[in-house]
Parts: C-alpha cells; structure tokens; sequence
C-alpha cells in the first residue's frame, strides 16, 4: 500500500474551514484514499474514502488532485469538537489492513 | 453506523499476569477482526488480523506466543496479553471489518481498552 505524507499539525479557526493536505505520490490505480481521525483517547472514526472522484458526506468533503497524487479533506465549518489526529490512508480495496501514518493534529482555536 | 465495543476499557494488572480483551460487533457480523497497538504520542500500529475460525496472522515483530488472538464466532475477538510486562502498557484497539455495502472495504474500530501493568 502507498505510503502518505501529512503535515504534523495544524490550526483552525472555529467556524472556519479546516483543509487538511495529504500527499500520496506512488498510489497506485487500484487503491483508495480513505480518512479517519481519532479523538484523544478514542478508537479512529470513520470519515470518508475515495478512489478517484471528488466525495461528500455530512461529515466532510474529500477532494482528490486529477493526478491522484494527493487529497485534501474539508471539514467546512469546524467545531472544536473536530480537534482530533486525522489520518489519510491508501488502501487498495482488496487488501485488509490498515496501516496508519503519523497523521495530523488538528487543533480548532475558539 | 455499525458499532464495536471492547471490554474491559481500563485495565490494570501485575506484571507477570495475564490480560484478556473483548472486542464485539454489537450489530453485524465480522468475518475480519484487526488488533492495534498504540503507545502515548504514536500512531496505531497493527498487530494482527483475525479471521473467525482460523488462526490469526501477525504483523512482524509481534509475538504470538504473548499475544494470544481467538476469534471464536463472528461477533467476537479476544485478544490475551500473557506474562504482562510494564512494556505492554498500551491503548489496545480493535476493528472489525463488515459486512460489504458494494466493494467498500470498511472497517469499525472499538473504542480501545488502556492496559496498566505495574
């Protein structure tokens, strides 16, 4: 599975848009881009995946470069409640596991 | 959503002892079941994957005689920690893989138990 790339941390105001990059240069045509993020102290939570088209859900917006060698996911009005590591995974839709990266501590400010 | 929970969510125990964890699909059937480490400060790291009714598979460097995994039924994991030492002391957390909705591979994760040896 392709190995990603994701700033260490990040802030965002609250009510802001949080836009959080993802880069993931050697995915390959079969595999996803999925996003999770964990809460402290929490199991990761399920955000959104895509394999090569824009996404939306009520959580967040995933946008993927045509090139599909990065993302960004739009949480599009932040809460402090979104403070959490989020993390980008490539996975082709085959295999089982997960690996997990370093992620990105998102911090939302009052 | 599809909901997995563990048991205990706190655990602390002596070292030397033995820790047994439950992972449960509380509303679906989980053919697949992962297990993760994840120290203070570090991502999840995987440590096996269990299929029910089949030993399971382990990641490299983890030990399958101290990590014991069963995956009696298709609801339940455990995972037994054996011979805790102070180095075990982790947040332990599972994932369950579900039932299919079309090719999407995804996977619930419990709330994870924090083990404590002393």
């Amino acid at each position: 599975d392709a190995k990603t790339t994701q700033p260490p941390s990040m802030d965002c105001a609250e009510g802001r848009a949080a836009n959080l990059p993802c880069n993931h240069s050697t995915i390959s045509g079969n595999e996803y881009v999925y996003w999770y993020r964990q809460i402290h102290s929490q199991g990761p939570q399920y955000i959104i995946h895509g394999l090569k088209n824009n996404e939306t859900n009520e959580m967040a917006s995933l946008i993927i470069t045509e090139d599909r060698k990065s993302s960004t996911l739009i949480l599009p009005h932040a809460t402090l409640r979104d403070t959490a590591v989020y993390y980008c995974i490539v996975k082709r839709n085959t295999g089982n596991q997960f690996y997990f990266g370093t992620g990105t501590s998102l911090t939302v400010i009052p | 959503g599809a909901v997995v929970s563990q048991h205990p969510s706190r655990v602390i125990c002596k070292s030397g002892t033995s820790v047994k964890i439950e992972c449960r699909s509380l509303d679906f059937q989980a053919t697949t079941m992962f297990w993760y480490r994840q120290f203070p400060k570090k991502s999840l790291m995987l440590m096996a994957t269990s299929n029910e009714g089949s030993k399971a598979t382990y990641e490299q460097g983890v030990e399958k005689d101290k990590f014991l995994i069963n995956h009696a039924s298709l609801t339940l994991s455990t995972l037994t920690v054996t011979s805790a030492h102070p180095e075990d002391s982790s947040f332990y957390i599972c994932s369950a893989k579900g039932g299919a909705s079309g090719s999407v591979d995804e996977q619930y994760f419990g709330p994870g138990t924090r083990l404590t040896v002393t």
